[in-house]
């Protein structure tokens, strides 16, 4: 089975532009989770999609929004890009989501640099 | 709410020594734990999962127990290699998943 992909791999932008970024989870996965890494903050959640309906979210400011589709591919995108959202973007797949036996499996990540 | 504390790093061992890091979780339900390997560049990967108490998780010579009396899932390997030089994540899963801040390893020849 091919693995949890994520599109592009790096990215840079300037303040104050948008950006989207891609995820295909494990074939059959319905559930998708994106998190936000830092040197300083760690690992943040940033939020889930089940069945192409946000489950949870984390706390993070509007700007930072996503989607799911039917196919369980789900997209982030953020808007007015600041020099802190300079992090690696992780999305992690999981078979249901809310069963605590369940795990992710999580992507490479996209590395995006705001500049 | 839930949480998961691990040890401080970095940890610097010689090839061959013995490896502990130390996890604690705070959980109000049953949750199941994880520990998960991040190398340089990289996404996470699973290492190893346990789902209820006394559970052991291991794989590629590393283990964990569950053990809820001491709410504890502290990660083992007898012998280290170079190759094991990484961050290691812990984790719980009660719903939402919660991560432990990292620990990262450095393995000398």
């Amino acid at each position: 089975k091919a693995g949890v992909t994520q599109t592009p791999r790096y990215l840079i932008k300037t303040r104050g532009q948008q950006v989207t970024l891609s995820c295909s989870p494990i074939s059959g996965h319905r559930s998708v989770s994106w998190y936000q890494q830092t040197p300083g903050q760690g690992l943040q959640f940033l939020f889930e999609y089940f069945s192409e309906t946000q489950r949870n979210k984390g706390n993070f400011p509007g700007r930072f929004s996503g989607r799911q589709f039917s196919n369980s591919r789900s997209e982030m995108n953020v808007s007015t890009l600041e020099l802190g959202d300079s992090a690696l973007y992780l999305c992690a797949s999981s078979s249901a989501g809310y069963n605590p036996t369940d795990t992710q499996y999580f992507g490479p990540g996209t590395r995006l640099t705001v500049l | 709410g839930n949480s998961v504390t691990q040890m401080e790093g970095p940890v610097t061992l010689s090839e061959e020594a013995f490896l502990t890091i130390n996890c604690t979780y705070t959980a109000t339900g049953y949750p199941s734990l994880f520990w998960y390997v991040q190398y340089p560049g990289e996404g996470l990967q699973l290492l190893l999962k346990a789902t209820k108490a006394d559970d052991k998780g291991s794989n590629k010579g590393f283990e964990a127990t569950y053990r809820k009396e001491t709410t504890s899932f502290h990660l083992e390997k007898g012998s280290v290699q170079v190759s094991d030089s990484a961050v290691y994540f812990c984790a719980l899963r009660d719903g939402d998943m919660r991560f432990g801040a990292g620990t990262r390893l450095t393995v000398k020849p």
